[in-house]
């Protein structure tokens, strides 16, 4: 089974909008942390944003939040004020305990468009 | 600029020739990491080090070798490569594997193999 699922392949959004970039995840692991990731087309993996399993607040970075509904298992990133830099795919990742190698898994990514 | 650094940037190589990815951060991290990523596909976790020693072999072909001759650098060694090894390389550096700090990624080896 998959562990994390990016449901929208693309998205577009008019620049100066609010976007938001689905995630869900399966674990059993009590402790884990999501990530959100952001992959230019000149392919450097840019770090945006972390939530851990046990946080109570969802994690904010500048443009970035991470809504995050643990009952539900999605962990879904909200860019604001979308700027046209911000064409580009999207990753969610989840990092699973001890018990699974303390690796990072990876969604199959969003490619996220800004129109002018 | 990212704080791991990738070389080369593009490599061409034959499937006889050898070569090899380097990687260096200089953050004082003790993991580091080697992903494999297709075009549009998410990155695939190749091998694992944790303070300088193989954890995790992701049941990579022995034409590709690791090593990690300090705590700052790591290779990717690299012999009679297949046509379907052409991809994106990236490296990837944390404090610990089992660390909730991110991993940093350089921007990675784009490797075409003729």
């Amino acid at each position: 089974a998959q562990k994390i699922t990016q449901t929208q392949p693309g998205m577009f959004v008019q620049e100066k909008e609010a976007v938001t970039l689905d995630c869900t995840y399966d674990t059993s692991d009590q402790s884990y942390g999501l990530f959100w990731y952001k992959q230019p087309s000149s392919g450097e993996m840019i770090f945006l944003i972390y939530q851990g399993s046990y946080d109570e607040q969802n994690a904010t970075e500048g443009r970035y939040s991470l809504n995050f509904q643990k009952a539900r298992k999605s962990a879904n990133l909200v860019i604001s004020a979308s700027q046209l830099g911000d064409s580009a795919m999207y990753f969610c990742a989840m990092r699973e305990g001890e018990e699974y190698g303390n690796k990072l898994v990876f969604g199959a990514g969003t490619i996220l468009r800004v129109k002018s | 600029d990212t704080e791991v650094t990738q070389t080369p940037k593009h490599l061409v190589m034959g499937m006889t020739n050898k070569k090899s990815l380097k990687c260096e951060q200089h953050m004082g991290h003790r993991a580091m990491y080697w992903y494999k990523q297709k075009a549009k596909k998410p990155p695939e976790l190749m091998f694992v080090y944790s303070y300088e020693k193989l954890s995790i072999n992701e049941s990579v072909p022995s034409r590709f070798s690791p090593e990690c001759p300090n705590s700052s650098l790591l290779n990717l060694h690299l012999h009679a490569l297949q046509p379907e090894d052409s991809a994106l390389y990236l490296c990837a550096s944390s404090q610990a594997t089992d660390s909730n700090q991110p991993q940093h990624f350089g921007d990675g080896t784009r490797l075409s193999i003729l």
